[in-house]
C-alpha cells in the first residue's frame, strides 16, 4: 500500500520570506514523489518530481524539494515567497516497483501575505 | 489543443439522472486517469487506462460509475442514477509513459447534483 500525508491544511507566510510545505509518504518499494499546484478553478499543474539521484530537486517557478529517505519526507520549499504563489499544493507518491497509480495527499493551502 | 480537454466544464443535474463526462487526452499519451475531488478534500482515484490493456477500475466507488476509452483516445466517465454525494470536480489526466512521469491534468468537470 502507498500513502501520503500533508499535515498542514494551511500555511501562511509573508511575501519575501522562505516557505515550506510538508509532505511525508509511505510505500513498500522505491518512492516516486511529485508536487503539483492547483490555482482556483483550474486543474493541477506539475511542479517537480523525484525518481532517483540527487536528493534536492529543482522545479518550476523557483520551487525545490528535498527527498529525505530516513524521514520519509519530501517537503516543498521556496527561498522567497510571492503573493502569486498562493494556491493549493498537492504531494503525490507512487511505488516505483508497484502500481502505476499515484496517490495524492489532501492538499495544503498556501497563503502568501503582501 | 495542446492540453487535456474536459467537457462539460460545469454540469448541474437532478438526482437520479445519468451524466456523461468526456476527456480528450494529449495526443500520444498512452496512460489516462480519472480522479474525483470533493470540496476541501484531496484527489480520489477512480480508474486508470493504459493503452489497450484492461483498465484498473479499483477506485470506482459503486457500480453506478463506469468509464470507457477507445484505444489511446477519448475517454468517457458515466455516472448512472446520480446521487447528491456524487457532487464533485472530476479530473482527467494523461501521461506519455505509464506511471514513470508526471500527470497532465485537464481543468476538470464540476458536477452538481441537486
Amino acid at each position: 500500500a502507498q500513502s501520503v500525508a500533508q499535515p498542514e491544511d494551511q500555511v501562511n507566510v509573508a511575501e519575501g520570506n522562505p516557505l515550506t510545505v510538508k509532505c511525508t509518504y509511505s510505500v513498500s518499494g522505491n518512492p516516486y514523489l511529485f508536487w503539483y499546484v492547483q490555482y482556483p478553478n483550474r486543474g493541477l499543474q506539475f511542479l517537480l518530481k523525484y525518481i532517483t539521484g540527487d536528493n534536492l530537486v529543482k522545479g518550476s517557478y523557483g520551487f525545490e524539494a528535498e527527498f529525505n529517505k530516513s524521514q520519509t519526507s519530501f517537503h516543498l520549499k521556496k527561498p522567497s515567497a510571492l503573493v502569486s504563489d498562493s494556491a493549493l499544493y498537492f504531494c503525490a507518491v507512487r511505488d516505483g516497483g508497484g502500481s502505476y497509480i499515484p496517490t495524492f495527499g489532501r492538499g495544503t493551502s498556501l497563503i502568501v501575505h503582501p | 489543443g495542446a492540453g487535456v480537454s474536459q467537457s462539460p466544464s460545469n454540469k448541474v443535474t437532478e438526482k437520479g439522472k445519468d451524466v456523461e463526462l468526456r476527456c480528450d487526452p494529449i495526443s500520444g499519451h498512452t496512460a489516462l486517469y480519472w480522479y474525483r475531488q470533493r470540496l476541501g478534500q484531496g484527489l480520489e482515484f477512480l480508474i486508470y487506462f493504459q493503452g489497450n490493456s484492461a483498465p484498473d477500475k479499483s477506485g470506482l466507488p459503486s457500480d453506478r460509475f463506469s468509464a470507457e476509452r477507445t484505444g489511446e483516445s477519448v475517454s468517457t466517465l458515466t455516472i448512472q442514477r446520480t446521487q447528491q454525494e456524487d457532487s464533485a470536480v472530476y479530473l482527467c489526466a494523461s501521461s506519455p509513459v505509464a506511471g514513470a512521469g508526471e500527470l497532465f491534468f485537464g481543468e476538470g468537470s464540476r458536477l452538481t447534483v441537486l
